[in-house]
């Protein structure tokens, strides 16, 4: 079965950049999106079909997706940026989600 | 504005069953789906199954084929998640959350309903 990879933890200071990657086989094939969650909320949509933002969400949030992997860019990282955030793709019939990705903003 | 509005948490013994509703309003509810997502304790998404408003047409998740069940109420805009012979596993978050088609981006999604399974 179709498998989403990405790290467990990512790391960045406040004002920097953070990157988090999504691997899959042939996933740049695939639309991709991504979500936030913050502790005790629900997922909320930050990039869809790759690099698209949703109405509300800051020019800092990015997406990109070729090959095997996908990533969620974050520039000017602030500290209520600090969340889980979530891969998706669709593959034979199902949705797929990566495992998810606990941004820490230091 | 577009709203999803779940029921209340529930305690299950393990066998029974549960129903989560919900709601939506703010948009055509007819041109788009619900996906049903869940979150145990601690632990990340697991998509359920999508079902097509208009039509009533679903797409469940292999894992849970024959245990899940959705369905909808086109008058009162409400869309219904019914699992069976609950386990202890089943323990978790259920969301509901929009999408056009189950292959779509799910925007927005429901606030959440917790399912406990206990014996």
């Amino acid at each position: 079965s179709y498998e989403l990879t990405q790290p467990p933890s990512v790391s960045v200071s406040p004002g920097q950049t953070a990157s988090i990657t999504c691997s899959g086989h042939k996933l740049g094939n695939k639309y991709t999106c991504w979500y936030q969650q913050k502790p005790g909320q629900s997922p909320a949509l930050v990039i869809y079909q790759d690099n698209k933002r949703p109405s509300g969400i800051p020019e800092r949030f990015s997406g990109s997706n070729s090959g095997n992997t996908a990533t969620l860019t974050i520039s000017g990282t602030q500290a209520m940026d600090e969340a889980d955030y979530y891969c998706q793709a669709w593959d034979s019939s199902t949705v797929i989600f990566g495992g998810g990705t606990r941004l820490i903003v230091l | 504005q577009v709203q999803l509005v779940q029921s209340g948490a529930e305690v299950k013994r393990p066998g029974a069953s549960v129903k989560v509703s919900c709601k939506a309003s703010g948009y055509t509810v007819t041109t788009y789906g619900i996906s049903w997502v869940r979150q145990a304790p601690g632990q990340g998404l697991e998509w359920m199954g999508w079902i097509n408003i208009y039509n009533g047409d679903t797409n469940y998740a292999q894992r849970l084929q024959g245990r899940v069940t959705m369905t909808t109420d086109t008058p009162t805009t409400t869309a219904y998640m019914e699992l069976r012979r609950l386990r202890s596993d089943d323990t978790a978050v259920y969301y509901c959350a929009r999408s056009a088609t189950p292959a779509d981006y799910f925007d927005p999604w429901g606030q959440g309903t917790l399912v406990t399974v206990s014996s």
